[in-house]
């Protein structure tokens, strides 16, 4: 039963294009939203966060959307660049504080 | 600037061996969370410590693994008797303190091989 889903394995975009990652989840209870993004042997890297009162947060090219009457939330990376390739993972709080991932999306940047 | 380190980054175990996993958070960091990443899914929750104190244990997938803080610092994550199914990254966490907002720091992660 999977809480938290990214429904897309993977996602090609070319350089200077917005990237958009999508995230659906199950549970009514969460109260905070993360994306963290992941390279090759190294830990998921924090990205950007949101909580639930909000519908939107900025970060530089990085903006989370959060939508709660669909349980969804995107991230989008606009322009998206080379660097911007590695796997994005959506997370989700609930009480407690542990976090419960999607699987992952891998974010190719073409040149 | 010293992140979440982890040691060893590689662990090969032959069926049966138990293993001892480490975890040395960002210096001053209240909560440590381990997580299990199985290949191409994400992290999944294992174990949360506020300082020396395991207040949740709910993720650990049996007995025979069992984590420990005793000085509220670093963290050991022991696997007994393992099975080929334990073969996952470990990754551990740590975040300042205990709030819904505060933000968790990966460290690189202990893959773990069962042969």
């Amino acid at each position: 039963d999977q809480q938290v889903k990214q429904n897309s394995p993977s996602l090609s975009v070319q350089e200077g294009r917005i990237s958009i990652l999508n995230c659906d989840y199950t549970n009514s209870m969460f109260d905070y939203f993360l994306w963290y993004k992941k390279y090759p042997a190294e830990g998921p890297t924090f990205l950007i966060s949101i909580s639930s009162i909000k519908d939107k947060n900025e970060d530089g090219r990085f903006t989370v959307f959060l939508n709660k009457s669909a349980k969804h939330l995107s991230l989008h990376i606009v322009p998206s660049q080379p660097g911007d390739s590695a796997v994005y993972f959506c997370a989700a709080r609930e009480y407690g504080n542990k976090l419960v991932f999607g699987a992952g999306t891998i974010l190719r940047v073409k040149s | 600037g010293a992140g979440v380190s982890q040691s060893p980054r590689y662990k090969v175990a032959k069926r049966g061996q138990d293993v001892a996993l480490r975890c040395d958070p960002i210096s001053g960091h209240v909560s440590l969370f381990w997580y299990q990443q199985a290949l191409g899914q994400g992290p999944e929750f294992l174990t949360y410590f506020q300082n020396e104190a395991q207040l949740d244990k709910s993720g650990l997938p049996s007995d025979r693994f069992f984590a420990e803080r005793p000085e509220g610092s670093v963290s050991t994550l022991k696997i007994q008797r393992t099975q080929q199914e334990d073969s996952a990254v470990y990754l551990c966490a740590s975040s300042l303190f205990s709030g819904s907002a505060d933000t968790q720091y990966f460290g690189p992660g202990t893959r773990l091989t069962v042969l």
